[in-house]
């Protein structure tokens, strides 16, 4: 069946270090979406992705998603402790778009 | 404030007691869908309902029931509760049945069974 896989699941960097995850996907994606779930928190929604080869930034944040719409990251230019939390993808099949697949997440800890 | 709303925020049962645990929206959203929580395996789709009386499974429905009679309600049924349904459960909401629409979600469930 469809799954999403994410890598790394834990990450520890230095304040000001630079920060990737990466998603991957055993079939085709008709969009991918990013949350990020601060500690004890809920999931919140970041930017969608729609288009292969789409790039998007959000300030220190840019998302990108691969020209077969299998892959997407996720990388953070100088890490702040407010980036501490768990990060997640999710990418809806092309066969049904009502099914979300959410990779496992990865959780930043920034020290500062 | 527009928002999706879980109660109860915990929960602690015994094995085989029946439950419900409600989500209601402010939103007017046609979608919505319950997800667990375990670590290290993400958010897990349980069940989806793209309008009122439209439901589907998710990857992981066994155990559980959802009912989708007004729109802003979406409750998830555990009819016998089992150990293995201990998680953190989370109702989210999206404004439109495609599925390309952010989810908006709520506080979470944290549900223990005994």
């Amino acid at each position: 069946g469809q799954q999403v896989m994410q890598i790394p699941q834990y990450q520890h960097v230095q304040e000001g270090e630079d920060f990737t995850t990466y998603c991957n996907s055993s079939t085709t994606l008709s969009n991918i979406q990013w949350y990020k779930q601060r500690p004890g928190g809920h999931p919140v929604f970041l930017i969608q992705l729609v288009k292969s080869g789409e790039v998007k930034k959000q300030k220190r944040l840019t998302f990108q998603f691969g020209e077969a719409k299998k892959n997407s990251s996720l990388h953070i230019t100088a890490t702040q402790t407010t980036d501490v939390g768990t990060y997640f993808c999710a990418g809806s099949s092309i066969y049904n778009f009502n099914k979300f697949y959410f990779g496992s997440g990865t959780k930043l800890n920034v020290k500062p | 404030e527009a928002q999706v709303t879980q109660n109860p925020r915990y929960l602690i049962t015994v094995t085989g007691k029946k439950l419900t645990v409600t989500c209601s929206q402010n939103m007017n959203h046609e979608y919505m869908s319950w997800y667990r929580q375990d670590p290290g395996l993400g958010l897990r789709q349980i069940y989806y309902s793209m309008n009122v009386e439209v439901t589907d499974k998710g990857d992981v429905p066994e155990g559980y029931k959802v009912s989708r009679k007004e729109k802003r309600n979406f409750p998830l049924i555990l009819e016998s509760p089992s150990p293995n349904q201990t998680s953190l459960y989370f109702c989210a909401s999206s404004s439109m049945t495609t599925g390309t629409s952010p989810l908006h979600f709520g506080n979470g469930t944290r549900l223990t069974v005994t």
